[in-house]
C-alpha cells in the first residue's frame, strides 16, 4: 500500500507570502497520477492540480506544482485571503487504488 | 454546468443499512467513472468505491469491502451507495465525485451527505 505523507501538518503564513507544501510517497508513483485538492471549511474538495503539475480549469496561476517519483510540491506564489484552507494530495495505484495524504492546513498567521 | 447532488444521509444505528444517492447533471453521465469518497468529522479524505462508466468494474476500499455496494443507473443519471452492517467508524460526510479515467483524479464533487452511525 502506498502511503502519502504531507508536511507540514499546519503552515502559518501571512497574505502575500509564498507557501510551499510537500507530499511524499512511500514508493515511486511516477507523476501521471498525482493530484492536489483544496478544501475550505464546510465545502467539498476542489481539484487544483492533476498529473503532478497541470492546473485544473479555472485555477489561478499563483498555484503551481511539481515533482515525480516520491517527492511532490505544491507552491502558492503569493497568498490571497481565499487560499487559506486544507490541501490534500492524492495518488492512484494498485489496491487500495486511490489514497490521499493526511492534509496540510494553511492558516493565517 | 456539472452538478452532483447527494442525498440519503441521516442517523442510523450500528448494524443497520442505508442507501445514498447522487444525482448527476450537466455532463454525459454514462461516459464517466463515478466514485464515493468520505470524510470522518475533523479528519481527512478516504476513498470508498468506484464504478466504471459501463458498470463493468467496481472496486472498494478494504474498510468497506463486503459491506458496501456501489451501483449506478445510467438511464437516470444516478449513482448509489448501498451501505450494510454499518459501524460507528463509518460516520462521515460522503461525497460523490466524478472520475477522469486517464488522469485518475476527481474533477467534480458533490456537496456531501452526512451519515451518522450511533446507537
Amino acid at each position: 500500500e502506498i502511503v502519502l505523507t504531507q508536511s507540514p501538518g499546519t503552515l502559518s503564513l501571512s497574505p502575500g507570502e509564498r507557501a510551499t507544501l510537500s507530499c511524499r510517497a512511500s514508493q515511486n508513483i511516477g507523476s501521471s497520477y498525482l493530484a492536489w485538492y483544496q478544501q475550505k471549511p464546510g465545502q467539498a474538495p476542489r481539484l487544483l492540480i492533476y498529473g503532478a503539475s497541470s492546473r485544473a480549469t479555472g485555477i489561478p496561476d499563483r498555484f503551481s506544482a511539481s515533482g515525480s517519483g516520491t517527492d511532490f510540491t505544491l507552491t502558492i506564489s503569493r497568498l490571497e485571503p481565499e487560499d487559506f484552507a486544507v490541501y490534500y494530495c492524492q495518488q492512484y495505484g494498485t489496491s487500495p487504488w486511490y489514497t490521499f495524504g493526511q492534509g496540510t492546513k494553511l492558516e493565517i498567521k | 454546468q456539472v452538478q452532483l447532488v447527494e442525498s440519503g444521509g441521516g442517523v442510523v444505528q450500528p448494524g443497520r443499512s442505508l442507501r445514498l444517492s447522487c444525482a448527476a447533471s450537466g455532463f454525459t453521465f454514462n461516459t464517466y467513472a463515478m466514485h464515493w469518497v468520505r470524510q470522518a468529522p475533523g479528519k481527512g479524505l478516504e476513498w470508498v468505491a468506484v464504478i466504471s462508466y459501463d458498470v463493468s468494474n467496481k472496486y472498494y476500499a478494504d474498510s468497506v469491502k463486503g459491506r458496501f455496494t456501489i451501483s449506478r443507473d445510467n438511464s437516470k443519471n444516478a449513482l448509489y451507495l448501498h451501505m450494510n452492517t454499518l459501524r460507528t467508524e463509518d460516520t462521515a460526510v460522503y461525497y460523490c465525485a466524478r472520475g477522469r479515467r486517464l488522469l485518475r483524479d476527481f474533477d467534480y464533487w458533490g456537496q456531501g451527505t452526512l451519515v451518522t452511525v450511533s446507537s
